[in-house]
């Protein structure tokens, strides 16, 4: 079955520290991958996704994600976190086409001053 | 271009009544896909629909029903709530179902 596992419910971190939120999945083949974030209340708004070529991908607001297959994992990276970071993230995996995303549990992450 | 809006934002309903959501897609968009957010189970995949037809459909019971009409708009409706129907209900559309964009929800309570 199609899975995708946060194994961090919350983090924290200093103001300028650097971050990293865990994702594994497991899929029969390569699926595609997003990190979403959610503020209390919202919507959720993609910041990045893989489908296939570079691993390294750019989103917005300087986060960045390294899929890498011999560990199943697709994680959240961001160099320094600001204040406005703090929220709720969640990894996504979909095999394209009609298929729901199948969501993580959500990291919910505390920036601490 | 205006994102997805969901109506109503939040809704307060009682046991074994019925309740409908709206959802306007992104202009041009033509997939609508529909999921459940609860604090226990995190976020569920209810169903898709594209082109007015439901594509796909999660694990939910059959008192979950969607639609979708020809300008892409899309209702959901929930028959005979139950106290665990409270939940946000989310809905995102997409060009190819691949990018999906969220509105900022409906926000269920059963009581």
């Amino acid at each position: 079955a199609q899975s995708v596992t946060q194994p961090d419910i919350h983090i924290t971190v200093s103001e300028g520290a650097s971050l990293e939120l865990r994702c594994n999945y497991s899929y029969g083949a390569t699926p595609y991958l997003f990190w979403y974030v959610q503020s209390p209340g919202q919507g959720l708004q993609l910041l990045l996704k893989y489908f296939s070529g570079d691993t390294l991908v750019q989103g917005i607001k300087g986060f960045e994600a390294e899929f890498k297959r011999s560990q199943s994992s697709f994680n959240l990276r961001k160099p320094s976190v600001h204040w406005s970071d703090a929220a709720e993230y969640f990894c996504a995996g979909g095999g394209g086409g009609a298929d729901g995303l199948t969501f993580g549990k959500g990291t919910h992450l505390i920036i601490q001053p | 271009k205006a994102g997805v809006t969901q109506t109503p934002r939040y809704l307060i309903k009682t046991r074994g009544q019925q309740v409908t959501l709206s959802c306007s897609p992104i202009s041009g968009h033509r997939s609508v896909s529909w999921y459940q957010q609860t604090p226990g189970q995190g976020l569920q995949f209810l169903f898709e629909y594209f082109s007015e037809t439901q594509r796909n459909k999660g694990n939910f019971p059959g008192r979950f029903s969607g639609r979708q009409f020809s300008n892409s708009r899309s209702e959901m409706n929930v028959s005979t709530l139950e106290l665990g129907d409270s939940a946000l209900y989310l809905c995102a559309s997409s060009l190819a179902n691949e990018k999906l964009f969220f509105g900022s929800g409906t926000q269920l309570s059963v009581l």
